[in-house]
Formats: structure tokens, sequence, C-alpha cells
């Protein structure tokens, strides 16, 4: 079965860098399109960053565009977010999602990782 | 950059209609999928491309979608249904994923 499971996070002092990882198993990692989306506590849910199956053209949201990357390593299975110069409001839960066949919507999510920004 | 508008709170008795609207322009020109999030949990896929329903949802939930507004509706509310509900499109010409701003269900 689809297993997305975030690792990574935890408190980190403003300006600072944090990398989240997310190891996925159960599907042909190597063919799905990746995002990451996150969720500042008690607010909604945002969309962070996408990433092809390829690797390719990559987007961001504005909020964290310059600051963030994205990344994948096929042979491993595993979706990765660099995460530089924080803010306090970049705290959040952190979720990995797959895209389900290139259709723009979300069919497995992991169980999220948090990232706190405090000093 | 693209806005999906939901309102804060829908309340419903059980065994009634909850319809949580979904407000953004021309928004029936788009895909609409919308996600069930309990507290502590990851979102869950309950409609996508409108009102299509994935595999281990209940038929009590529908979609629909026209003009300005996307509604999702629960027929039969459960206790179990009480949630935070999500709408989301992809904006084709900022090339990014929009969520609206979500709903909690409350069921009376």
């Amino acid at each position: 079965q689809v297993q997305l499971v975030e690792s990574g996070g935890g408190v980190v002092q403003p300006g600072g860098s944090l990398r989240l990882s997310c190891a996925a198993s159960g599907f042909t990692f190597s063919s799905i399109d990746l995002h990451w989306v996150r969720q500042a506590p008690g607010k909604g849910l945002e969309w962070v960053a996408f990433i092809p199956h390829d690797g390719g053209k990559k987007y961001f949201a504005d909020s964290v565009k310059g600051r963030f990357t994205i990344s994948r390593d096929n042979s491993k299975s595993t979706l990765y977010l660099q995460m530089n110069s924080l803010r306090a409001e970049d705290s959040a839960v952190y979720y990995c999602a797959k895209e389900y066949e290139r259709l723009g919507y979300f069919d497995y999510w992991g169980q999220g990782t948090l990232v706190t920004v405090s000093s | 950059s693209y806005v999906l508008t939901q309102p804060p709170s829908v309340s419903v008795a059980p065994g009634q209609t909850a319809r949580i609207p979904c407000g953004g322009n021309n928004i029936g020109g788009k895909s609409v999928h919308w996600y069930q999030q309990t507290p502590g949990q990851a979102p869950v896929l309950v409609v996508y491309d409108g009102s299509d329903r994935p595999s281990g949802i209940p038929e009590r939930f529908s979609g629909s979608n026209s003009g300005n507004t996307a509604t999702l509706t629960i027929s039969r509310v459960e206790a179990g249904d009480e949630a935070d509900y999500y709408c989301q499109v992809w904006d084709g010409s900022s090339d990014h994923h929009v969520f609206g701003t979500g709903t909690r269900v409350t069921v009376l």
C-alpha cells in the first residue's frame, strides 16, 4: 500500500535552515509528481512546492520562492524540501502529497512533520 | 493570485444535509477537489474533478460546480463527518495549486 513518511522537522531559529525528507513506498516513485503542503497551527492548508516525476521544472508558492528548494532522489524513493532563511511564519506541519496521474489532486498524504521557527 | 473562499463554519443536525460552498472567479471552468481533515490527521481526498469519489468514500459525499461556486454536499450527515473541509484547484495562470480557506462542519 502507498506510504509517505516525512521526517526532519524540529525547532530552528529564525534565519536558520532545515531539510525535510519524505520516504515513499507502495508505488512507482519515479513516475509520480509530488508536492509539499503545509499547515500552520490552527490554520488552513497552503500548497508550498511541486516537483515533476523527472525532477524537471519546479514550482513554488510566492511565500517561499527563493528560500525553499524541492528535490527528489528517484533511486531512494525520497522527496526533499530544503528550507533556508526560515521565518516565524514558516512554522507549520509540512505534508508531502502524491499527485494522482498529473490530474491536479492529491490522493495520498503523509502524516506530516512539524517545523517550529522560534528563538 | 487565484483565491478560493469558504465559510468558516457550517452546522448541521444528524441525518440532514450539509452544503459547503467554495467561491472562486469562474471556478465552474476548473476541476475542483475536496478534502476532509479531522484533528491531528492528514487530509483525505473525498471528491475529485468536481463530483467523483475515490474508492471507499461513501455515496453520501457529492459535489457540483458551476459559475463562481463549487459545492460539496454531505447527505444524511453522521457524527463522524465532523471535520474541516477544503476545496482545491490548480490555477493554470500561475501553475500554483490553491486551497480554499476551509470550513469546519459541526454536527449538532
